[in-house]
Order: structure tokens, then C-alpha cells, then sequence
């Protein structure tokens, strides 16, 4: 089956400095990425779609210039959250579109959980 | 992880309809969600019922959740062509793995 990793799969950094977390599809070229956060015991969120080779779009009230988005080759997707405060703080995850199926199967990757303190 | 299955796999109904689909989980939860996605679209979240909540509504959308049963159920009322999309359950956990869905589609 296809499979989608992130990295790191944690990470804990101080206020003020950026992360970045991959996502790869592993076996498969993903034109379409998608990412999502999920604070604790709440629901996954979307925050933006990643396309291959154009800019990401944002859900509204996702700041972009703060979640940097690069889909800069069909397996990799990267998001990097700039300047990051305690708030930003929390799981996220990303998933990859196998347009090959054409279903439009969604595979998720294992989420990388971010620390800021 | 903790995945959900939703039942049935595939829906069609006519607009105006109500369309229910279910879901059902393996161990204990805090909470249960429901996600729509359209095709080519990321996962757009729905409702969310917590596990001392039997039912909850969100406009044309009602769930319910059995949790001596481990199933909820979602039911999309008055449906719309525009209602057309994949619906799936998951249920908390750090990692989501997400069922196959229930694929709906509303024919005008």
C-alpha cells in the first residue's frame, strides 16, 4: 500500500526559531498534498493544500506567511512554521493524494508533534 | 490509532433524500468526528460528539454515537446535489487512519 512519512516525528524547539517537518510519499507521486494540525483531544484540521509546483492554498484564518508551504517535487511537501510561539504548538500531520488510483485515495502520514517552549 | 469504518461504502440517493451513514470503532474513545471530502479536496471536518454525548446537531447534519455499541451514525437531512462527497469517521488518538468512507452522491 502507498506509504507517506514525516519528519521529524517530534520535535521541540524554543520560541522565536522556525521548523520545518517533511512529508514524503514513499512509493507513489503525490501532485497534491494536504496538511492538517490537531490540538489535543480535538479534531484534525485542515490548514492548507500543498500542489506540485504551484503555491499552496490556505484555509481561512490560516496565517502563510506564519506556515511556510513548499511542494517542490512530487514526493516531498514540506511546512515550515516561522517564529513559533507555545501556541503553535501541537500535532500535525499531512497526507498525499495517489492520483494514479484515480479515487483520489487520501494516505496519511504519522504526524509529527511540535513543541514549542 | 484508532480507526473508524464507516457503513455503507458507497450511497446514492436523490436530492431532497435523507441520507445515514455509520460508523463503527474497536476500543474506547473521548471523542468521535465526522469529516467530508470532496474529491481532489483535503478532509474538512463536520462534528464532532464527545463520548458522554448521545447526539449532537449542526444544521442539516444529526449524530449519534452508541458507545456500548462503539458505533455513531451521521445523517445529512433535505440532501443536496452539493452534498456529493466521500464522509468519514475517526475516532482521537495521536494518529488518525481513517476508513474507507462512505461515498455519497446526491443525484439532482
Amino acid at each position: 500500500g502507498a506509504v507517506v512519512s514525516q519528519h521529524p516525528s517530534w520535535v521541540i524547539c524554543k520560541s522565536g526559531t522556525s521548523v520545518k517537518i517533511e512529508c514524503r510519499s514513499l512509493d507513489f507521486q503525490a501532485t497534491t498534498m494536504f496538511w492538517y494540525r490537531q490540538f489535543p483531544k480535538q479534531s484534525l484540521m485542515l490548514m492548507a493544500t500543498s500542489n506540485e509546483g504551484s503555491k499552496a492554498t490556505y484555509e481561512q484564518g490560516v496565517e502563510k506567511d506564519k506556515f511556510l508551504i513548499n511542494h517542490a517535487s512530487l514526493t516531498l511537501s514540506t511546512l515550515t512554521v516561522t517564529s513559533a510561539h507555545p501556541e503553535d504548538s501541537s500535532f500535525y500531520i499531512c497526507s498525499a493524494v495517489n492520483p494514479g488510483t484515480g479515487a483520489y485515495e487520501q494516505y496519511f502520514g504519522p504526524g509529527t508533534r511540535l513543541t514549542v517552549t | 490509532s484508532q480507526q473508524g469504518e464507516e457503513d455503507p461504502q458507497a450511497l446514492s440517493i436523490q436530492e431532497g433524500e435523507n441520507a445515514t451513514m455509520n460508523c463503527s470503532y474497536k476500543t474506547s474513545i473521548n471523542n468521535l468526528q465526522w469529516y467530508r471530502q470532496n474529491s481532489g479536496r483535503g478532509l474538512v471536518h463536520l462534528i464532532l460528539i464527545r463520548s458522554n454525548e448521545r447526539e449532537k446537531h449542526s444544521g442539516r447534519l444529526r449524530v449519534t454515537l452508541d458507545t456500548s455499541k462503539k458505533s455513531s451514525s451521521l445523517l445529512i437531512t433535505a440532501s443536496r446535489a452539493a452534498d456529493t462527497a466521500s464522509y468519514f469517521c475517526a475516532t482521537d488518538g495521536q494518529n488518525f487512519v481513517f476508513g474507507p468512507g462512505t461515498r455519497l452522491s446526491v443525484l439532482p
